[in-house]
C-alpha cells in the first residue's frame, strides 16, 4: 500500500494568492482528516469527513479555508486569499471503519505564505 | 471539552536510559487513546493504542496503560536506543460523544533526543 499521498510536498507563494493543497487517503478507508501543524499550536484538526461527506468543520480557522472530497480517494484543501499566518505543516490522515481508529497520515505539505 | 497535556520538551537522554513521558487528559466521554511518533520530515505514526481503562498498549519495546483513575496514559521504554529519537504525541479520540474539532485531539508533542 502507498501510504496517504500529499502534494505538493512543499508550497511557496506570495500573500493573496490561492493555493490548492491535494490528497490521496489509502484505498478503502472511509474516514479522511485535515490538520494543520505549528509550532505555537501544534496540531489543530481542521475538518474530516466520513464517506466523503464533511462531519465537522469547526476547525476551519475563517472562511478564506474549504475541503472538498469529490470522491473516495481524492480531498483539497484550499485558501483563498492566503497570508503570511496560514504558513504551516498540513497533514492529511486517512481512518477505517469508525471514528476512533487509529490515523495513518501523509507525509504534509510545507506551506510558506510570504 | 477534551483535551491532552504532555510534558514539554525537549527531552535528552543518554542511549539506554529509561524513558518515561507523561501524558494526562481530559474527556467527556469514553477515549481511545494513543501514542504517535513524528520522525524528521514525516507524518505521524501510530506508535501504541489502549480503547479502555486499564489496556496496556505497546510495540518496539514502549508500552503506555490506560489509567482511567489518574486520567493518564504515560509511555515508557526500559532502554531507548539513538533510532528513538523523534517527537512523540499523545492523542485522544472521543468522535463518539458528540464528534467537534476537540473529539480527536493531539498534546503538543515531546522531542525526545537520545545521545550516544
Amino acid at each position: 500500500d502507498a501510504g496517504v499521498i500529499q502534494s505538493p510536498r512543499h508550497e511557496v507563494t506570495e500573500m493573496g494568492q490561492e493555493v490548492t493543497l491535494r490528497c490521496k487517503p489509502i484505498s478503502g478507508h472511509d474516514y479522511l482528516f485535515w490538520y494543520r501543524q505549528t509550532m505555537m499550536r501544534g496540531l489543530e484538526l481542521l475538518i474530516y469527513f466520513n464517506n466523503n461527506v464533511p462531519i465537522d468543520d469547526s476547525g476551519m480557522p475563517e472562511d478564506r479555508f474549504s475541503a472538498k472530497m469529490p470522491n473516495a480517494s481524492f480531498s483539497t484543501l484550499k485558501i483563498q486569499p492566503s497570508e503570511p499566518r496560514d504558513s504551516a505543516v498540513y497533514f492529511c490522515a486517512s481512518s477505517y471503519g469508525e471514528p476512533n481508529s487509529p490515523l495513518h497520515f501523509g507525509n504534509g505539505t510545507r506551506l510558506t505564505v510570504t | 471539552g477534551n483535551s491532552v497535556t504532555q510534558m514539554e520538551g525537549p527531552v535528552t537522554l543518554s542511549e539506554e536510559a529509561f524513558l518515561t513521558i507523561n501524558c494526562t487528559y481530559t474527556a467527556t466521554g469514553y477515549p481511545s487513546l494513543f501514542w504517535y511518533v513524528q520522525y524528521p520530515g514525516e507524518g505521524l505514526q501510530l506508535l501504541l493504542k489502549a480503547t479502555k481503562a486499564d489496556d496496556k498498549g505497546s510495540n518496539k519495546g514502549f508500552e503506555a496503560t490506560y489509567r482511567k483513575e489518574t486520567t493518564s496514559f504515560h509511555l515508557e521504554k526500559g532502554s531507548v536506543q539513538v533510532s528513538d529519537s523523534a517527537v512523540y504525541f499523545c492523542a485522544l479520540s472521543d468522535l463518539y460523544s458528540g464528534g467537534g474539532a476537540d473529539g480527536l485531539t493531539f498534546g503538543k508533542g515531546t522531542h525526545l533526543i537520545i545521545q550516544p
